[in-house]
């Protein structure tokens, strides 16, 4: 069965550093996302991405955070400049079509800042 | 804005019991889809259930179930004879229409521990 696959599942950064994760959505899927979720919190939305543009963010989701789809496959976020709080597991999920479709999650990515 | 109250933050039930997790929300939309995932100790999310505001049959997925009413607003999700492998955090989630957008809201996540 097709899956959202994740690299790396762990990243340790220095605090200020700049990060990628990468994500590559199952492929017939038009409707990519981010996610995060503090250790013991619940998981929180952070951007979603349609037709090669952000089509929502929320209010976490600020000029420290982008996303991009490079080629036909990957899908990455990128935080600038790390700080301690961003520490968390980072999902990425992807939609086929209608919103009544399920979003199918990665394995996430476990984000430490040192 | 949307919101999703789980208000059971753990339950401990015994192997071969059946569990009820109840989940209610709130939402300005006249059309969403609720869902149900199930988050491992392994740490990933497993899509489960889903449900269409206009659908207010209830059905039953193998040993899964789920209980969805409208006019209280809740989506509660059974496992029949549970097993030790339920042992999870489970989240309810809420998509919506009109107003929005397609984001999942999540709730706070119910910790089951099924022991034998």
């Amino acid at each position: 069965e097709p899956e959202v696959t994740q690299t790396p599942s762990h990243q340790v950064t220095q605090m200020g550093q700049e990060v990628i994760l990468r994500c590559v959505p199952i492929s017939n899927h038009l409707y990519f996302y981010w996610y995060r979720q503090i250790l013991g919190q619940k998981v929180e939305f952070l951007v979603s991405f349609y037709n090669n543009e952000i089509s929502e963010k929320s209010e976490i989701f600020d000029d420290q955070f982008s996303v991009e789809r490079p080629d036909g496959s990957n899908f990455t976020l990128k935080i600038r400049s790390t700080k301690l709080e961003d520490s968390a597991m980072y999902f990425c999920a992807s939609r086929q079509g209608g919103r009544n479709q399920p979003q199918h999650f990665g394995d996430g990515t476990r984000l430490s800042i040192l | 804005a949307q919101k999703v109250t789980q208000a059971q933050t753990e339950i401990s039930v015994v192997e071969k019991e059946d569990v009820t997790l109840d989940c209610v929300y709130e939402t300005r939309d006249t059309t969403y889809y609720l869902f149900w995932y199930k988050q491992p100790p392994s740490g990933e999310l497993v899509f489960l259930i889903r449900r269409n505001s206009f659908d207010e049959q209830n059905e039953i997925s193998g040993r899964y179930s789920w209980n969805f009413q409208k006019s209280t607003s809740s989506f509660n999700f059974t496992i029949t004879a549970s097993q030790v492998v339920d042992s999870a955090v489970y989240f309810c989630a809420l998509s919506g229409g009109e107003t929005s957008g397609s984001r999942l809201t999540f709730g706070e996540g119910t910790q089951l521990t099924v022991n034998p």
